[in-house]
């Protein structure tokens, strides 16, 4: 069952731009990670923060988690035309051992 | 380098012919994934498995089946019995250090199933 859900589901933007997406979930989570996915291609991991974490940095990647809504977002700052992909968010179970669940991810296209 | 190898890239069915798709990792990873993702959609998972010998069924098992005979390998059958089967289909596995629930998964390039 999917349980991450993006939004926005589509997302255009000029290159230098900031680009935002959503993700909200349904459970308690032991972690939330993102995912990247060029056309074609496979997913590709981006970060992971956990759930007792609130924001977490990676290069020009801002995540954050509110646990008590139930939502995080992804923050890509300074956006390049190479950053068009689709971004999915995944849940992993407090229980640990089972699969991630992915919501239906966003389509960002930056336009240089 | 360490990874996920799919093959082949793309594949045609003919109706009432089972097909499989191949999936290698070299990561050592345990456990393995079978995802299908339609058009604009996301992953919906088809099979799983933890450990060798061992697998279980995701959300959209039917018309579908995998073995898991060695650590490396997860191929996955479509068979006459998915009626739909046009999609692309991602392997992912994913490994134990540190933790397996804070491990990411690792994906292959897919492969993309068509009917001719």
């Amino acid at each position: 069952s999917q349980q991450g859900e993006e939004d926005p589901q589509a997302l255009s933007i000029q290159e230098g731009e900031n680009a935002t997406m959503n993700c909200s979930y349904k459970t308690s989570i032991n972690n939330l990670q993102w995912y990247r996915q060029n056309s074609g291609r496979g997913l590709v991991h981006l970060i992971l923060i956990r759930s007792n974490e609130r924001e977490k940095h990676s290069g020009r990647l801002r995540v954050t988690l509110d646990t008590s809504k139930k939502s995080s977002s992804l923050l890509i700052t300074a956006s390049r035309a190479a950053d068009t992909a689709s971004y999915f968010c995944a849940t992993a179970a407090l229980s640990g051992n089972t699969p991630l669940v992915f919501g239906k991810g966003t389509r960002l296209s930056v336009i240089a | 380098d360490g990874g996920i190898t799919q093959s082949p890239k793309y594949l045609f069915r003919k109706e009432g012919q089972n097909v499989t798709l191949s999936c290698e990792q070299n990561l050592n990873h345990d456990a393995m994934y079978w995802y299908r993702q339609d058009p604009g959609q996301g992953l919906r998972l088809i099979y799983y498995s933890q450990i060798v010998n061992d697998f279980q069924k995701g959300d959209i098992a039917e018309g579908y089946s995998v073995s898991r005979e060695k650590k490396e390998s997860f191929p996955l059958t479509v068979t006459s019995a998915q009626k739909n089967p046009t999609a692309f289909y991602l392997c992912a596995s994913r490994g134990e250090g540190g933790g397996f629930v804070y491990q990411p998964q690792h994906f292959g390039d897919g492969t993309r199933l068509s009917i001719l």
